[in-house]
């Protein structure tokens, strides 16, 4: 089955634990990103990677970083976590031929 | 100019009954035009999308109206269901950008179709 998956589905941590978001598709996709979805701002992009160690900003990437050593995966980190960052996370992928992004189930994420 | 704006936030609508939900933008560079569905707890997904080329695009009972002239697109949902309760996202992309997957979405809305 075609899909974006995404762990941890929830995480609570503390501000400053340092922690790491996986993302992986298997569809063989060029392109995938970072979105966080917040109430009353729909969902805006952190980071996007057009390819392997190929990534660049996004509207909103200040305390994320990520990386893309493989094709499939695409994790998200946050090196030092605020209750700002508190949201929920989507990750997408889609080909480079096609429009259609096709989007992870979310990590809700509580930093307290 | 980057902004797409959406309304209504919250939509209730009897079941049989039409859903309309309303986007705008400002960048005339904007040349796709997806809407997404989310439901709870779930990623969004792909309901229907067009190009400014065209000025309405059908699929089943979802409908694209578009107005190149007032930077204006809206979704339609004909004969709502229960199971159309979702939150709704329009979107808006450039494909030529350097940054080709990016979509700006709306603020979203969520829709509640009552039995």
């Amino acid at each position: 089955e075609a899909q974006v998956t995404q762990n941890p589905r929830y995480l609570i941590t503390v501000t400053g634990k340092k922690l790491t978001v996986t993302c992986s598709q298997n569809m063989n996709h060029e392109y995938m990103s970072w979105y966080r979805q917040d109430p009353g701002l729909g969902l805006r992009q952190i980071y996007y990677s057009m390819n392997v160690e190929v990534t660049d900003k996004g509207d909103v990437p200040e305390g994320y970083k990520v990386s893309r050593k493989e094709k499939r995966n695409f994790p998200l980190i946050l090196e030092s976590p605020s209750p700002n960052q508190t949201s929920l996370y989507f990750c997408a992928s889609s080909s480079m031929r096609k429009e259609t992004q096709y989007f992870g189930p979310g990590t809700r994420l509580l930093v307290l | 100019q980057q902004q797409v704006k959406q309304s209504p936030q919250s939509l209730i609508v009897q079941k049989g009954g039409i859903s309309i939900i309303n986007c705008a933008y400002e960048n005339t560079a904007f040349d796709y035009f997806p809407w997404y569905q989310q439901f709870p707890g779930k990623g969004p997904a792909l309901l229907i999308a067009i190009r400014p080329d065209v000025s309405e695009k059908k699929e089943g009972r979802f409908t694209i109206s578009f107005n190149k002239s007032a930077k204006q697109f809206s979704l339609h949902i004909m004969d709502s269901q229960p199971g159309d309760s979702a939150t709704y996202f329009c979107a808006a992309s450039i494909k030529g950008s350097s940054n080709t997957g990016k979509l700006i979405f709306g603020q979203g809305t969520t829709l509640q179709v009552k039995p």
